[in-house]
């Protein structure tokens, strides 16, 4: 059984495009993340998801909005993609925010042309 | 905010030596400090936290050490094998707030 799952795992596409990251965890969790790996591994959060409560990093940009259907699912889509957006996006969950462990997606690799 | 530094970005031991991994944070009000491997290609998965109230933990041949008045914590290593090549973050948060990760130490093991 995956934790916590992301689909799709490759996505390729042209700069100006709108694309959709899809997550889903099966652990009960209440809180849920979206981090952008770079290609020099930092992992940089995006947004948490607590109890329907959006905490965004005031630093993304608001071409990424996160879509969050129920408590299970967290989904990212993006507007008007830039080569900048190219990175590794892993979507993550805790039982809570803060003091408990993040259980990780497989990662989405978005390569921008 | 809180700020987590990291040294040293990259790592290269010997097979059977030991590794160190520091971490450094600026909010006295952290008090939790999780460690995360992440294999090439992998997702980050947990090895090893530790919570303000304690000092040092230990898991196997991993074991976590905090210092709470200079705020800083460290992973240790010991008789590192090839398999334990990766990327580590520390990390750190308040306990109401999403963590805050370090850049990362690249850790290679020579055989």
């Amino acid at each position: 059984d995956t934790a916590v799952s992301q689909t799709p795992k490759y996505l390729v596409t042209q700069m100006g495009n709108d694309k959709s990251i899809k997550c889903e965890q099966n652990l009960g969790h209440d809180t849920m993340y979206w981090y952008k790996q770079d290609s020099k591994k930092f992992l940089k959060i995006m947004f948490s998801y607590n109890n329907k409560e959006l905490i965004i990093n005031e630093t993304v940009p608001n071409r990424f909005s996160p879509k969050s259907p129920d408590k299970a699912h967290l989904n990212l889509h993006i507007n008007s993609l830039e080569l900048g957006d190219s990175a590794v996006y892993f979507c993550a969950s805790s039982p809570s925010l803060g003091r408990a462990e993040q259980f990780f997606g497989p990662g989405t690799r978005l390569t921008v042309l | 905010g809180e700020n987590v530094e990291q040294h040293p970005s990259t790592l290269s031991v010997q097979e059977g030596d030991s590794a160190v991994i520091k971490c450094t944070y600026s909010d006295s009000a952290s008090n939790y400090f999780p460690w995360y491997k992440q294999e090439l290609g992998k997702r980050p998965q947990l090895i090893i936290d530790i919570r303000s109230n304690v000092g040092e933990k230990k898991d196997q041949r991993i074991a976590v050490t905090l210092n709470k008045t200079a705020k800083h914590f460290s992973l240790h290593i010991t008789e590192t094998q090839p398999e334990d090549s990766a990327v580590y973050f520390c990390a750190a948060n308040t306990g109401n707030t999403p963590l805050v990760f370090g850049k990362g130490t690249r850790l290679s093991v020579i055989a």
